[in-house]
């Protein structure tokens, strides 16, 4: 019954291809935000969504871009996947905004070759 | 820009030691929120604690304590008695406008 779920959980894929990740939620949270891991760098923030159809950047968004068509649903797509961009991508909710922490996913891992 | 800076990289410990997690940060706000979150080898992130600027009391759940230093700008983090159990990364974090601010983590090992 978890609020936040990420697919797929992991996905190998080649240099060039465009990839999609989806992150769902039921929990009807204004703020969902995909963040990518690497070792050394902690969590990193890509894109976020502050409602439907509202995104903005993160300190790392090249090479990336978002969409939220519906409260639930945030997908982040990579037009032509690097093998710079093999990591780890973490999508969270809030309700109320960073102030009050967020809910992770599951996280999906990546690999790019 | 905020910053939050987790200097230890990767601490290894005998179980039943106490392990403590620095976590040092910069802020220009007067007003914000601090966080700390469990990374288990399973991967998910896991909500242990958020602490707001007015409140520099330390606070205790169970085995796990948390001291708050607005002086030195710390939000540190204790793992008493350590157990296996507890072996994990750790991440601290910080209200950054849109966003939380992560450090790099703590890589916390506790052996048998």
């Amino acid at each position: 019954d978890a609020g936040i779920t990420q697919s797929p959980r992991h996905k190998v894929t080649e240099t060039g291809t465009p990839v999609t990740l989806r992150c769902h939620q039921t929990e009807n949270h204004r703020y969902m935000y995909w963040y990518r891991q690497d070792p050394g760098h902690g969590l990193r923030l890509i894109h976020y969504s502050y409602g439907v159809k509202d995104t903005d950047k993160g300190e790392v968004s090249d090479g990336y871009s978002v969409s939220r068509s519906k409260t639930e649903d945030f997908l982040l797509t990579l037009e032509s996947a690097t093998s710079s961009q093999t990591s780890v991508y973490f999508c969270a909710i809030s309700e109320s905004g960073p102030n009050y922490g967020y809910t992770f996913g599951s996280g999906t891992r990546l690999t790019v070759v | 820009a905020q910053k939050v800076t987790q200097a230890q990289t990767e601490i290894s410990v005998v179980e039943k030691e106490d392990v403590t997690l620095d976590c040092v940060y910069e802020t220009r706000d007067t007003t914000y929120y601090l966080f700390w979150y469990k990374q288990p080898p399973s991967g998910e992130l896991v909500f242990l604690i958020r602490r707001n600027s007015f409140d520099e009391q330390n606070e205790i759940s169970g085995r796990y304590s948390w001291n708050f230093q607005k002086s030195t700008s710390s939000f540190n983090f204790t793992i008493t008695a350590s157990q296996v159990v507890d072996s994990a990364v750790y991440f601290c974090a910080l209200n950054d406008d849109y966003k939380l601010s992560f450090g790099a983590g703590t890589t916390v090992t506790v052996r048998a």
